[in-house]
């Protein structure tokens, strides 16, 4: 079974500032995805960026981007430029990459930008 | 395009009592989930269903039943509500067959008294 773990239950930040949120994951698959999701006051659940696991080069959207080390199963999300807006609990997921399998979610990390 | 519509948003329940929290999606997906979400414990899978006419136990199924009526439609029962099921249900969709983006409906926060 694969497990994802987010070590991180609160953290804060400046705004304009850059934070980094940690991800690890656990899986003896080879081909997968990881995911970090964003959850707003709102709750409304929305994908912030996707990575698949045999691609080298580390995704970025806009000022969001990863660290993808496959060997060391982690996966950290940088925002950077932070703005208010990015307050928000944020998930880090798995998704196998053989067929129309579930995601798997960390605990959350909850975000606090400050003004 | 709605997305992913949950039905209904809110709903409070006695110990005891039944419902079925309806969800229906309309970008064609094969596969639709259900999950529950609690502090500090993430989204947890209490059922999935990859393609219509199959569904299949997540991790906390216990307690639930699920119903794929057609390829839109997910529906997730609650046949004797007990308080340890107060939680945000979500339910979302993928077809990994294009996408690997799931996406969710708006959540049902659910509270059994």
């Amino acid at each position: 079974a694969q497990t994802v773990t987010q070590s991180q239950p609160e953290m804060s930040v400046q705004e304009a500032e850059t934070v980094t949120l940690s991800c690890t994951y656990d899986t003896s698959e080879s081909n997968y995805y990881l995911f970090w999701y964003k959850q707003p006051p709102s709750r409304q659940m929305i994908l912030v960026i996707r990575q698949e696991a045999y691609k080298q080069q580390n995704a970025t959207e806009n000022r969001f981007s990863v660290n993808f080390q496959k060997a060391a199963k982690s996966f950290s999300l940088k925002i950077s430029d932070s703005q208010l807006g990015d307050t928000a609990m944020y998930f880090c997921a798995f998704m196998r990459g053989s067929g129309n399998t579930p995601l798997v979610f960390g605990k959350g990390t909850r975000l606090s930008v400050i003004a | 395009n709605a997305g992913v519509t949950q039905t209904p948003k809110f709903q409070v329940l006695k110990t005891g009592q039944s419902m079925t929290l309806q969800c229906a999606q309309d970008m064609n997906h094969n596969s639709m989930y259900w999950y529950r979400q609690d502090p500090g414990m993430g989204l947890r899978l209490i059922y999935y269903s990859a393609s219509e006419g199959t569904t299949d136990k997540g991790e906390v199924p216990n307690g639930y039943n699920v119903s794929r009526l057609n390829k839109r439609e997910f529906s997730l029962r609650l046949e004797s509500a007990a308080p340890s099921q107060t939680s945000v249900y979500f339910c979302a969709s993928c077809d990994f067959s294009w996408s690997t983006e799931a996406f969710f409906g708006q959540g049902t926060r659910l509270t059994v008294v």
